[in-house]
């Protein structure tokens, strides 16, 4: 079953709107909550990590807002451009393995000028 | 650096046919992993490997042979293609530390097994 459930499936803003994408799960081992940005053709990219004791992180116009006692964290893009258009994958670290990542579905965001 | 490249970048295959797909990193990472994509399902870890010699299995093994023989490259076999495994095939490398390290993914390789 998906360890990282992630919604929504995909997602049309407009430019300079907010797009918001949301990720939860079970497992309270994970201990780090990378976002990866893909476009098309090419392979995943690290965006922007958090750890789990810190309830957000910045960096730029990506934000991540992370609640640990609900087990859910969300990707904020501020000022939304066509160039952010992409697929978003949210993940989560596991303890085992090698910095072993288990990966949400994808969001497709589209930002229409 | 070229970072992580894959071959090849795309190739057709008869259900029952065996191929291998090569993953090379230059940047003299410890850990590797091969990674399947679907629509709709994410990235799913098939094999991954800690270091020259080792390799473990990811969430999704059944069907796939890892090996690395070399530290800059891991290979994934299929012995007997089945439709199943018709998809996107991600490699990335990671280098060894303590907390989060990013992982590198190549381009990836579509396989189409009719």
């Amino acid at each position: 079953q998906q360890q990282v459930k992630q919604s929504p499936q995909s997602l049309i803003v407009q430019k300079g709107g907010i797009s918001i994408i949301n990720c939860a799960y079970e497992n309270t081992a994970f201990d780090y909550f990378p976002w990866y940005q893909q476009f098309p053709g090419k392979g995943p990219a690290l965006l922007i990590a958090i750890r789990p004791d810190v309830s957000e992180k910045k960096e730029g116009r990506f934000t991540i807002s992370f609640n640990k006692s609900a087990k859910q964290f969300s990707l904020h893009i501020m000022d939304s451009q066509p160039g952010d258009s992409a697929t978003y994958f949210c993940a989560a670290k596991g303890q085992t393995g090698a910095n072993n990542l288990f990966f949400g579905t994808g969001t497709r965001l589209t930002v229409i000028p | 650096n070229a970072g992580v490249t894959q071959t090849p970048k795309f190739r057709v295959l008869k259900t029952g046919q065996s191929m291998t797909l090569l993953c090379a990193q230059d940047m003299n990472h410890e850990y590797m992993y091969w990674y399947r994509q679907d629509p709709g399902m994410g990235l799913r870890l098939i094999h991954y490997s800690v270091g020259e010699g080792t390799t473990a299995k990811g969430e999704v093994p059944d069907g796939y042979n890892v090996s690395r023989l070399k530290k800059q490259n891991f290979l994934l076999g299929l012995e007997s293609a089945a439709p199943s495994q018709t998809s996107v095939y991600f490699c990335a490398s990671c280098p060894l530390g303590t907390g989060y390290n990013e992982q590198f993914f190549g381009p990836g390789t579509r396989l189409t097994v009719l």
